[in-house]
């Protein structure tokens, strides 16, 4: 099993559309939590943080169920730019400076006109 | 803003070759690591350094070796090559000294083994 799931989808939406990824994580030791966005071949860059308090950055709401070990992204009204892979990111660093980021295998979401 | 730079961005070579891959990151960055991404996968951590020494090590097979030099630069030593490291490898940076810096990510190296 691996440390980190997710759904690999892909997730077909219409322009507009609300969608949400969910993740779990293994690792009840695992510090921080994040999600990254990936495109084709490209770099994985940070879209954002998740915290257990909620956390949102425009479009993009970020929920942490610590209890559940799961952790989701929704993004409302989606737009042809955000077809991309979102990778679900655990940290495993046991020391808060050094970070030991484990992936999940990535969601893919097609946005569609 | 400065970014993590990679070189070179492609590379080919031949089974049993050896290569060399390198890394610099953001200015002030103390902290390098290596992520290997097959074709359809997720990144798997290689290894990673903190000032010029190795602090975690992943998935990194024996064949391979990596140091961080006095400049906080970093190679990934890769011999006798194999079909199967053909991947994207892709060098991250941040700054331990800083609580809850955040990861960047340099553009990769797309190692193709023939």
């Amino acid at each position: 099993r691996k440390e980190v799931e997710q759904d690999p989808g892909p997730f077909n939406v219409p322009e507009g559309a609300t969608v949400a990824f969910n993740c779990t994580y293994s690792n009840s030791a695992s510090q921080s939590f994040f999600w990254y966005r990936q495109d084709c071949r490209k770099e994985p860059k940070l879209l954002m943080s998740v915290y257990s308090s909620g956390n949102e950055d425009g479009r993009f709401t970020a929920q942490l169920n610590r209890a559940s070990q799961y952790i989701s992204l929704l993004i409302r009204d989606s737009k042809l730019s955000d077809s991309a892979t979102y990778l679900c990111v655990v940290n495993i660093g046991m020391n808060t400076g050094f970070q030991k980021l484990v992936f999940g295998t990535g969601t893919r979401l097609l946005v569609s006109p | 803003a400065a970014g993590v730079i990679q070189s070179p961005r492609h590379l080919i070579k031949e089974k049993r070759e050896t290569a060399t891959l390198k890394c610099y990151p953001i200015p002030r960055h103390d902290t390098v690591y290596w992520y290997q991404q097959g074709p359809g996968q997720d990144p798997q951590f290689l290894i990673s350094f903190y000032e010029k020494m190795q602090s975690d090590k992943g998935s990194i097979p024996d064949r391979f070796s990596a140091q961080q030099f006095s400049d906080y630069h970093s190679e990934l030593n890769m011999s006798s090559l194999e079909l199967g490291d053909s991947a994207l490898y892709f060098c991250a940076s941040s700054s331990a000294r800083q609580r809850n810096e955040k990861l960047f990510f340099g553009s990769g190296t797309q190692l193709s083994v023939l």
